[in-house]
């Protein structure tokens, strides 16, 4: 069974920084693309960032998170990262963990899904 | 960037009615398109992608269909399980979502 487990997400203050989490199993974690999507309370999902299978040559970022955010994965570890700096109010959102179910590395859709992890800001 | 237009924003169906929701690309993309159905306080589930392919173990009262603009997905008989957010996604180049369709039960 595919489970992707989330963690690291909690109370920020803006322009702090988190390191995000995402724990995999039940699948070969190195074959397969991996991405960030997140969603703000209430509102729709948008996509953060992905990396490639095997050695994640490959990687993008959505423009709202470039510069700011970095993606990388421990093949090793069968883990998925992300990097947040500079944090923005606008960066609230529940943050999922998302396996590529195919496309390619500039683009991928999910067949998996983490439950998240929830980043919010402390004023 | 191209956008992805969902509509409707919300309906209500009863139970055995036949649901249509629609997605428009502002470009082709060929049918590098995605549904999924995100259930109140659940985590999104890929529906359909290839436009029409149907992911494995969704019921096949779920359907897609388009190609380059226009899509569509259709719930051939609606459920009370249906009661969801559904969202298209392009994945030719940058995956975007559209705002999602509302379905709730009438």
């Amino acid at each position: 069974e595919v489970q992707l487990v989330e963690s690291g997400g909690g109370l920020v203050k803006p322009g702090g920084s988190l390191r995000l989490s995402c724990a995999a199993s039940g699948f070969s974690f190195s074959s397969w693309g991996m991405s960030w999507v997140r969603q703000a309370p209430g509102k729709g999902l948008e996509w953060v960032a992905s990396i490639s299978s095997s050695s994640g040559s490959y990687i993008y970022y959505a423009d709202s998170v470039k510069g700011r955010f970095t993606i990388s994965r421990d093949n090793a570890k069968n883990s998925l990262y992300l990097q947040m700096n500079s944090l923005r109010a606008e960066d609230t959102a529940l943050y999922y963990c998302a396996k590529a179910g195919g496309g390619l590395p500039a683009g991928y859709y999910f067949d998996y899904w983490g439950q998240g992890t929830p980043v919010a800001f402390s004023s | 960037d191209i956008q992805m237009t969902q509509s409707p924003s919300s309906l209500s169906a009863s139970v055995g009615d036949r649901v249509t929701i629609t997605c428009r690309a502002s470009q082709g993309i060929s049918n590098y398109l995605a549904w999924y159905q995100q259930r109140p306080g659940n985590v999104p589930r890929v529906l359909i992608y290839a436009a029409s392919t149907l992911q494995s173990g969704v019921p096949s009262r779920f359907s897609g269909s388009g190609s380059g603009t226009d899509f569509t997905l259709t719930i051939s008989s609606f459920q009370p399980e249906d009661v969801a957010t559904y969202y298209c996604q392009k994945y030719q180049s940058a995956p975007t979502f559209g705002l999602g369709t509302k379905v709730e039960i009438k």
